[in-house]
């Protein structure tokens, strides 16, 4: 079946690096992603979206990248901190369908170290 | 602008007892999106509601549960005798209803625990 992935379960990375969070997809179709963040006990937060007609977007401290060719998307944290640290996940839907429900992957910690 | 609010936060039932969720949108959003999240692992899809209509419950069992977002009032999901597997975390999501890309804003969550 179709399913949205993560590379890496577990990312370690220290306060003040940057951090690179990958994803793969296998829905052709999906033309619309999102990256959320997730903290212990608390609801997926979101934090930048992408749609299929682009491959590059930026928000405060984050890029998202969209490569189509392969169906990967990453997600990039700068000058990661400590606040940054919780499970990340990339979730896909497809707009054009009017199919508003979202395909999440199984998520990727990500600890900052101080 | 408050956000999306589900209550209760935690909820504990014993097997066989109907549990209740309830999520209330952020304010201007006509859109509900229910997801179930077990340990571990990502979100789910359920079931997506507009006001009065289910649109989408391919990823709501066919038995015990069922959903709602009537005119008035906050979304309500409910499982009937419920069983062990039902423990997760259930969350709610909301978007305007404007059509186009939706960002889906999401919850709190309510976390069953069947004893």
């Amino acid at each position: 079946g179709e399913s949205v992935g993560l590379h890496l379960p577990t990312l370690s990375v220290q306060e003040g690096d940057n951090s690179i969070i990958n994803c793969a997809y296998s829905n052709s179709a999906s033309d619309y992603f999102i990256w959320y963040k997730q903290e212990s006990g608390k609801g997926p937060q979101f934090i930048i979206d992408i749609r299929s007609n682009m491959d590059k977007r930026q928000g405060q401290r984050v890029t998202v990248l969209l490569n189509k060719t392969v169906k990967h998307l990453s997600l990039q944290i700068a000058a990661t901190q400590p606040g940054d640290s919780a499970v990340y996940f990339c979730a896909e839907t497809t707009v054009t369908y009017g199919n508003n429900r979202l395909a999440f992957g199984k998520g990727n910690q990500v600890v900052v170290i101080p | 602008n408050a956000g999306v609010m589900q209550n209760p936060r935690h909820l504990v039932r014993r097997r066989g007892q109907e549990a209740r969720l309830r999520c209330s949108p952020m304010k201007g959003h006509s859109h509900v999106y229910w997801y179930r999240q077990l340990p571990e692992e990502g979100l789910k899809f359920m079931v997506y509601l507009q006001k009065e209509n289910i649109i989408d419950e391919s990823g709501m069992p066919k038995e015990r549960f069922s959903a709602e977002f009537p005119k008035e009032g906050p979304s309500i999901l409910r499982i009937q005798q419920v069983v062990r597997g039902d423990s997760a975390a259930y969350f709610c999501a909301s978007s305007p209803g404007r059509g186009g890309k939706e960002t889906q804003y999401f919850g709190p969550g309510t976390r069953l625990l069947v004893l």
